[in-house]
C-alpha cells in the first residue's frame, strides 16, 4: 500500500463548478502537505502546502487537512479549462522526505 | 532567476552504455533529489541528498548512483542502463529545515534506454 493515496480520475467537473481532490496517507509523521499541479510533459509547480489541521485558503483553492483522519483535500472554486491537469498530493516526513501520491487528473469542460 | 537547470532534456540510448544527467540549482539549496515519473505510478524517490557529501536512497535505487560533491550539483549515474529505465526524471531541490520546504522542480529529463 502507497503512503500517499489518490484516486486517479480523470474527475470531470464543468467550468465554473468546484472541483474537490482528495488524499489519504499513513504516515502519522508526515508533518506537512503539498499540493502539485502538473502539466502533461511538464515539471510539477506547488499550489498549496498546508501543515496545521483545518482549511487554508489562497485566492480559488482551498486546502483541507484533518490529521485525525488521515486527510488532505484541494477544494477548486469556479474551475477553469486551464486547471486541467493531474494535481499531485505529497507527504513530508520529518527525515524531509517527500513522498508523492499517484495524481488525479481532472478535466475541466467548457 | 531561481531555477533548477538538468541536461539533457532528452536521451535515447542502448542497454549498458553508461550515462550522466546533470542538475544544478542556484538557490543555495541544501536538499536535493532525483525522482522518476512512470504512468500510474506517479513521482518516486531514487536517491536523496541533504547536503555535501550526504545522500541517501529513496524507494527505488537500484540501478542508479548519485554523488554531491558541490551543493549546487547533484548528478544522476546509471552505469549500465537498462530498458526498464526508461521513464520521465525530475530533479528537485529545496531549503533544509522548514515546514514548508516547497521542492522546486527541474524541467524533466526524458530517457528512452532500447
Amino acid at each position: 500500500q502507497k503512503e500517499v493515496e489518490q484516486n486517479s480520475g480523470p474527475l470531470s467537473v464543468p467550468e465554473g463548478a468546484i472541483a474537490s481532490l482528495n488524499c489519504t496517507y499513513s504516515d502519522r509523521g508526515s508533518q506537512s502537505f503539498f499540493w502539485y499541479r502538473q502539466y502533461s510533459g511538464k515539471s510539477p509547480e506547488l499550489i498549496m502546502f498546508i501543515y496545521s489541521n483545518g482549511d487554508k485558503e489562497d485566492g480559488r483553492f482551498t486546502a483541507q487537512l484533518n490529521k485525525a483522519s488521515q486527510y488532505v483535500s484541494l477544494l477548486i472554486r469556479d474551475s477553469q479549462p486551464s486547471d486541467s491537469a493531474t494535481y499531485l498530493c505529497a507527504g513530508l516526513t520529518a527525515g524531509n522526505m517527500l513522498t508523492f501520491g499517484g495524481g488525479t487528473r481532472l478535466m475541466v469542460k467548457p | 532567476e531561481a531555477q533548477v537547470t538538468q541536461n539533457p532534456r532528452y536521451l535515447i540510448t542502448v542497454t549498458g552504455k553508461k550515462l550522466t544527467v546533470t542538475c544544478s540549482q542556484n538557490m543555495n539549496h541544501e536538499y536535493m533529489s532525483w525522482y522518476r515519473q512512470d504512468p500510474g505510478l506517479g513521482l518516486r524517490q531514487i536517491y536523496y541528498s541533504m547536503n555535501v557529501e550526504v545522500t541517501d536512497k529513496g524507494d527505488v535505487p537500484e540501478g542508479y548512483k548519485v554523488s554531491r560533491k558541490e551543493k549546487r550539483n547533484f548528478p544522476l549515474i546509471l552505469e549500465s542502463p537498462s530498458p526498464n529505465q526508461t521513464s520521465l526524471y525530475f530533479c528537485a531541490s529545496s531549503p533544509w529545515g522548514k515546514t514548508n520546504n516547497e521542492q522546486f522542480f527541474g524541467p524533466g529529463t526524458r530517457l528512452t534506454v532500447l
